[in-house]
């Protein structure tokens, strides 16, 4: 069973540059959440995507957008990158619905590095 | 909002003998959970024990095991008979709400080294 996974594993981009991230979420699950860990800090709650829709939303601006695929996979798109960008970027999935009781599991993340 | 606070950056144990991680969080809620992750330098993030709030008993996987002080708002994690293998960064995490609110709001994390 694979669980979940992203892609890719490190990226390099220039300031004012726009990426994509991607995620798979584990089978079985239907919801994905992104989260960006700056170096020697915990994990900030980016959004989450239920359904093909952002659910709920942290304190990030605009430039950081996303979207949700029938297959519930999930893309983390960052436009006008800044150099505070640069930061290890979490999916976690879980499935929604059935009790509180459902755990995230979490990807290994995409390393972007904004020079 | 809820916050999760944790205040030893760094903690060191050597092989075999017990550690004790702190975590305090902030909420206004009374239904909610609460988890320690761990964090190799794999980077993937690595669920180690979970507690709902409602439930008076400790939580307790193997060789790890919680104090829960609801009224304190404390839950500290206690890892006995520690292995190298246990060396990482912690993360103590909240969690309210059910479904598509079940965001996770986390702490700083400590650095977690065992030594022989």
């Amino acid at each position: 069973d694979a669980g979940v996974t992203q892609s890719p594993t490190h990226l390099i981009k220039t300031r004012g540059q726009q990426v994509t991230l991607r995620c798979s979420p584990k089978s079985g699950h239907d919801t994905v959440s992104w989260y960006q860990q700056a170096l020697g800090q915990g994990p900030q709650f980016i959004f989450q995507y239920y359904e093909e829709e952002e659910r709920q939303r942290g304190n990030f601006p605009d430039r950081f957008s996303g979207h949700q695929f029938p297959n519930y996979s999930s893309e983390l798109n960052v436009n006008a990158l800044l150099l505070g960008d640069s930061a290890l970027y979490l999916c976690a999935s879980s499935l929604v619905g059935i009790t509180m009781n459902t755990e995230a599991f979490f990807g290994q993340g995409t390393r972007l590095t904004v020079v | 909002a809820q916050t999760v606070t944790q205040s030893q950056p760094e903690m060191s144990v050597q092989e075999a003998e017990t550690v004790t991680l702190s975590c305090t969080y902030d909420t206004s809620e009374s239904d909610y959970y609460l988890f320690w992750y761990k964090q190799p330098p794999s980077r993937q993030m690595i669920l180690v024990i979970r507690q709902e709030a409602y439930k008076q008993q400790n939580a307790t996987e193997n060789r790890f095991s919680v104090n829960f002080q609801k009224a304190a708002k404390s839950f500290s994690l206690k890892i006995s008979d520690s292995q190298l293998g246990d060396a990482a960064m912690y993360f103590c995490a909240y969690r309210s709400g059910t479904g598509t609110a079940s965001k996770l709001t986390f702490g700083t994390g400590t650095r977690l080294q065992v030594t022989l």
